[in-house]
């Protein structure tokens, strides 16, 4: 069954802090993995997507990290902000079924000052 | 527009009523898709639109639940006699996706439609 499963399902850290969230999958064929920001009330909005062959990618305060052997993904927050505060979902696409994305429940991360 | 967007942003109907929920794609978007967010859950897909091909509604969950896209823009999902359980955001997102093609093209969300059934 495809699955994404994220952890932890909810965080709290201080402002200026890092932190890193991960992300485990089970989908196949694998195309690629997207994680997505989604601030209260809004659609989630896209951070960074990585294909099978990419390890890490960047996008300013965010790294993303894919271990397509272990069927892993992180993301890593560098000094965290209070705006960083959102729920981050990950999501995996299915190769070859365009309409197919399974999405992970995400992570709620709360940055306190 | 230059987003998606939804509307309305949030509804609130009586168990039993009929609910329609509207979506505008980004201009030349032919991908166009329907999702599902419980309280405390993931997104579940609901309905894809690709073009003029015929839309994947392998995740509508019952016969209560359709979908049109007309002239290949805008979309409307509709709820027929509404359940308690049907209460979710419901998010409409577009992309410039190819049918069967190699490149993955970014996908665009709207905020949502939260629709209550009281």
């Amino acid at each position: 069954k495809n699955q994404v499963e994220q952890s932890p399902q909810s965080l709290i850290i201080l402002e200026g802090k890092n932190c890193t969230l991960q992300c485990n999958y089970t989908v196949s064929p694998f195309s690629n993995l997207r994680w997505y920001k989604q601030d209260t009330g809004r659609g989630p909005v896209s951070l960074t997507i990585m294909t099978f062959s990419e390890n890490t990618k960047s996008n300013g305060r965010y790294t993303a990290t894919l271990d397509a052997d272990t069927k892993q993904s992180s993301l890593h927050i560098t000094a965290s902000q209070l705006s960083d505060s959102a729920s981050y979902i990950c999501v995996v696409s299915n190769r070859g079924s365009q309409g197919n994305l399974i999405f992970g429940k995400g992570t709620k991360l709360s940055v306190k000052p | 527009g230059a987003g998606v967007s939804q509307s309305p942003s949030n509804k609130v109907t009586e168990k039993g009523k009929d609910v329609e929920l509207r979506c505008d794609p980004i201009s030349g978007h032919t991908a166009l898709y329907w999702y599902r967010q419980s309280l405390g859950q993931g997104l579940e897909f609901l309905i894809y639109f690709q073009g003029n091909s015929a839309p994947d509604k392998s995740g509508l969950p019952s016969d209560r639940f359709s979908a049109e896209r007309t002239g290949g823009s805008v979309s409307t999902l509709t709820i027929q006699r509404t359940q308690q359980e049907d209460s979710a955001v419901y998010l409409c997102a577009s992309s410039l996706a190819a049918v069967g093609g190699s490149i993955d093209y970014g996908y665009t969300f709207g905020s949502g439609t939260r629709l209550t059934v009281v």
